[in-house]
């Protein structure tokens, strides 16, 4: 079985300009979640996504976005790029929404350097 | 004061050794994560306990739900357990807050 497939896996933007990273998570799965990681904040969460419904969101301004297609692929966008959106963005996704019982499987991550 | 507090921040150990991190909690977090991260970024998730104790080959997770504290362990521990270890308490359904992390450096 495919693991959680993040694409691209680097990416270099300029200042302003905008961003949409992409996240295929294992096949039968429902739910999607988005984190940020800095070397300065660590690891943040950014929003989850559960049948193409944004469920929770984390405090990033709304420059960032996101969204899920009805085969459980979601994607992220990021508008006008400062400096301090360079992380490294990982996605996970999980069987199902709402229940302790499902373990996280995380991909390997987008790493974004914007100039 | 962070939601999801980790000790150490950096942890050195000989082979063999029996390995603690320790993950202190606030209030309003339902479940912890356990999560291993290697250099690359890719990150597994080992343990999610919301009570008691789980066990995997070397590594055990325990939670004291009244004391809001999370311990990891690793017995006999290896060089290839050398990684980033991240406890991750659950808001909600899926929202995750993190600790800063523990950097493990077992050497031979």
């Amino acid at each position: 079985k495919a693991g959680v497939t993040q694409t691209p896996r680097y990416l270099i933007k300029t200042r302003g300009q905008q961003v949409t990273l992409s996240c295929s998570p294992i096949s039968g799965h429902r739910s999607v979640s988005w984190y940020q990681q800095t070397p300065g904040q660590g690891l943040q969460f950014l929003f989850e996504y559960f049948s193409e419904t944004q469920r929770n969101k984390g405090n990033f301004p709304g420059r960032f976005s996101g969204r899920q297609f009805s085969n459980s692929r979601s994607e992220m966008n990021v508008s006008t790029l400062e400096l301090g959106d360079s992380a490294l963005y990982l996605c996970a996704s999980s069987l199902a929404y709402r229940t302790y019982n499902s373990p996280l499987h995380f991909g390997n991550g987008t790493r974004l350097t914007v100039t | 004061k962070n939601e999801v507090e980790q000790s150490p921040q950096n942890l050195t150990a000989q082979e063999g050794e029996f390995i603690t991190i320790n993950c202190s909690y606030s209030v309003g977090i339902s479940a912890l994560h356990w999560l291993q991260q290697h250099p690359g970024g890719g990150i597994v998730s080992l343990f999610m306990l919301s009570s008691g104790k789980k066990k995997h080959g070397r590594l055990i997770a325990t939670i004291n739900i009244q004391e809001k504290h999370s311990s990891l362990h690793i017995t006999a521990s290896h060089p290839r357990d050398s990684a980033v270890y991240i406890c991750a308490g659950l808001q909600g359904a899926q929202k995750l807050v993190f600790g800063q992390g523990t950097r493990l450096t077992i050497n031979p």
